[in-house]
């Protein structure tokens, strides 16, 4: 398949550790926030969602957290798997009306045995 | 959740030339959009598909290059007009849900010679 993120920052773990993902996003009045993943070839898969009230969700082996004080967003996961290795993208919702999505430039997460 | 579809997944294309993108959501939802990713970037929204009326384009992208429609709630398509080498791309269809979430299609993988 084609490949997603050549030129992009690249996180590489060991199987089993903790991974941490880190996205700085630029508008403060953004709303909502939505992590994504992706694999080569294939488009953007949700990963997990958090909306400005809140500081921390968590999902399975995932956790996200906020600080909009930085205006900051990071990608906890847990445990991680070589499945997991991928494009990580942070998006945020500059408009509950619109819903227009701008995306952070990605970070590749590698995986290693 | 929606799942989205995508046709073709893949095209080689003269200059010149026109490719129109279908885009299917297997759910109603409120919104679609379009968005364009070029080889090893993020991604860049083009336009919000909106039904029974002129899409809405981002700045940088017009309606005589990339025309747009959603003719109901769960199907729309996209035209890459006139096409050059610079359109080679990855064209990527999205929805919303009724609780704003947003899902990808797997994308359509352009190449114009």
């Amino acid at each position: 398949g084609e490949s997603v993120g050549l030129h992009l920052p690249t996180l590489s773990v060991q199987e089993g550790d903790n991974s941490i993902i880190n996205c700085a996003y630029s508008n403060s009045a953004s709303d909502y926030f939505i992590w994504y993943k992706q694999e080569s070839g294939k488009g953007p898969q949700f990963i997990i969602d958090i909306r400005s009230n809140m500081d921390k969700r968590q999902g399975q082996r995932v956790t996200v957290l906020l600080n909009k004080t930085v205006k900051h967003l990071s990608l906890q996961i847990a445990a991680t798997q070589p499945g997991d290795s991928a494009v990580y993208f942070c998006a945020e919702n500059i408009s509950y009306e619109t819903d227009k999505l701008i995306f952070g430039t990605g970070t590749r997460l590698q995986v290693f045995p | 959740s929606a799942v989205i579809s995508q046709k073709p997944s893949r095209d080689i294309c003269q200059r010149g030339t026109s490719l129109t993108i279908q885009c299917q959501v297997d759910s109603q939802v409120t919104m679609m959009f379009w968005y364009r990713q070029q080889p090893g970037q993020s991604l860049t929204l083009i336009a919000t598909a909106n039904q029974g009326s002129e899409a809405t384009y981002e700045s940088g992208f017009v309606i005589d290059k990339f025309p747009i429609s959603r003719p109901n709630l769960t199907f729309s398509t996209l035209t890459v007009s006139n096409m050059s080498p610079e359109d080679s791309s990855i064209y990527l269809c999205s929805a919303r849900t009724v609780t704003h979430e947003q899902y990808f299609g797997p994308g359509t993988r352009l190449t114009v010679t």
